[in-house]
């Protein structure tokens, strides 16, 4: 069964390093997704990404953060210079994609999540 | 604006004991509503899903109904195992870039 593969599984930084976590999409997939998740608190939506270009962000997602698609396998999420704050769990998923102009559910698959601790 | 209330656990259940998890949403617009459920050291995985009003989603022997008039979708299963310990959230997606508003998750700890 096709899944969604995030890597690494647990990264641990230094504050004001640079991090970049990487997931591999489902092939047929055309809309790429980052939530993240803080230690007890709700999946929070960061970034949409269809087309090679964002689609939509959220207010989380600051200059700090950055999304690409490199080498139209892998889809990767940067933090620039790491904060305590960014400590986190971050999920990776992807779609098939939406009707435009509706609200039909399509399903996201999601990876089984980047544990980021910031030292 | 776009949120998903769910009741705060962890639950602790015996094995074949009827299982509730309330969930409730506000919206703008007409979302479609999801359960999904994480095992330990697993991603998010859909449960099941309903994406109007009076739909009932259903999976593995779990069931939640879409109720407009109270805004909720609470998850409901008959008799639990040990194997349905997991996480579960209640997420809403409205729009056209699967943007999900998930709640702060549920743990379900059922014992033997």
């Amino acid at each position: 069964e096709p899944e969604v593969t995030q890597t690494p599984s647990h990264q641990v930084t230094q504050m004001g390093q640079e991090v970049i976590l990487r997931c591999v999409p489902i092939s047929n997939h055309l809309y790429f997704y980052w939530y993240r998740q803080i230690l007890g608190q709700k999946v929070e939506f960061l970034v949409s990404f269809y087309n090679n270009e964002i689609s939509e962000k959220s207010e989380i997602f600051d200059d700090q953060f950055s999304v690409e698609r490199p080498d139209g396998s892998n889809f990767t999420l940067k933090i620039r210079s790491t904060k305590l704050e960014d400590s986190a769990m971050y999920f990776c998923a992807s779609s098939e994609g939406a009707q435009w102009g509706t609200a039909v559910a399509t399903e996201a698959f999601f990876g089984q999540g980047t544990r980021l601790t910031v030292v | 604006g776009n949120s998903v209330t769910q009741m705060e656990g962890p639950v602790t259940l015996s094995e074949e004991a009827f299982l509730t998890i309330n969930c409730t949403y506000t919206a703008t617009g007409y979302p479609s509503l999801f359960w999904y459920v994480q095992y330990p050291g697993e991603g998010l995985q859909l449960l099941l899903k309903a994406t109007k009003a009076d739909d009932k989603g259903s999976n593995k022997g779990f069931e939640a109904t879409y109720r407009k008039e109270t805004t909720s979708f609470h998850l409901e299963k008959g008799s639990v195992q040990v194997s349905d310990s997991a996480v579960y959230f209640c997420a809403l997606k409205t729009g056209n870039f699967n943007k999900f508003y998930f709640g702060s998750g549920t743990k379900l700890n059922v014992k033997p």
